[in-house]
């Protein structure tokens, strides 16, 4: 069965500094991998996503993740934090069979705060 | 339109009695999910309609919850007997899926709560 997991249930940073929001996967085949953010009441937003290609993927607000095939990984990453970034985090994925036919997985989320 | 759209935004309702969830997909989309969010918590997975295949069902927390989806169009997401611990947010969200490794889109969700 494919899974996603998040290990920090929050993560805190000061404004400025870089933050890191986990995730990995036990996703069979090539996975396909989301980040979606969750501001206070308000419906989840995509943020970027892996399909193939290069680990790097950039996304919205200056977020990127990486994809680590050999420790299972899709760490969020933001070089300089905001205070506007504090949300709830959500990592996703489903296993990338042609012509899909596999669910979409979610983490159980990561409260960001970001503090001045 | 453009996005997913859910009905009603909010609804109040008493204990004991039926709501229907109104989710309206992106045109195209193959997949359609529910999911429910209580207040503060993560995505609980309900139910994944995936083209003309049989729906995965798995997450249905008990026979009081239902959903119907007709082809690749709207979906409606019905609790009979409501009772307080059905109190949530319910999203619904689509996806291209067949084409492989597009992204869902989730709707502003419906906040029900119980009394």
């Amino acid at each position: 069965a494919q899974s996603v997991a998040q290990p920090e249930d929050q993560v805190n940073v000061a404004e400025g500094n870089p933050l890191t929001v986990k995730c990995t996967y036990s996703v069979s085949g090539n996975p396909y991998l989301f980040w979606y953010v969750q501001y206070p009441n308000r419906g989840l937003q995509f943020l970027l996503k892996y399909i193939t290609g290069d680990n790097l993927v950039k996304g919205s607000y200056g977020f990127e993740a990486e994809f680590n095939k050999s420790q299972t990984s899709f760490h969020l990453k933001k070089p300089s934090a905001l205070v506007s970034d504090s949300a709830l985090y959500f990592c996703a994925g489903f296993a990338g069979v042609t012509g899909g036919g596999n669910k979409l997985t979610f983490g159980t989320g990561t409260q960001l705060k970001v503090e001045l | 339109g453009a996005g997913v759209s859910q009905s009603p935004s909010n609804k109040v309702t008493e204990k004991g009695k039926d709501v229907e969830l109104r989710c309206d997909p992106i045109s195209g989309h193959t997949a359609l999910y529910w999911y429910r969010q209580r207040l503060g918590q993560g995505l609980e997975f309900l139910i994944y309609f995936q083209g003309n295949s049989a729906p995965d069902k798995s997450g249905l927390p008990s026979d009081r919850f239902s959903a119907e989806r007709t082809g690749e169009s709207v979906s409606t997401l019905t609790i009979q007997r409501t009772q307080q611990e059905d109190s949530a947010v319910y999203l619904c969200a689509s996806s291209n899926q067949g084409a492989g490794g597009t992204e869902a889109f989730f709707g502003q969700g419906t906040r029900l709560t119980v009394v």
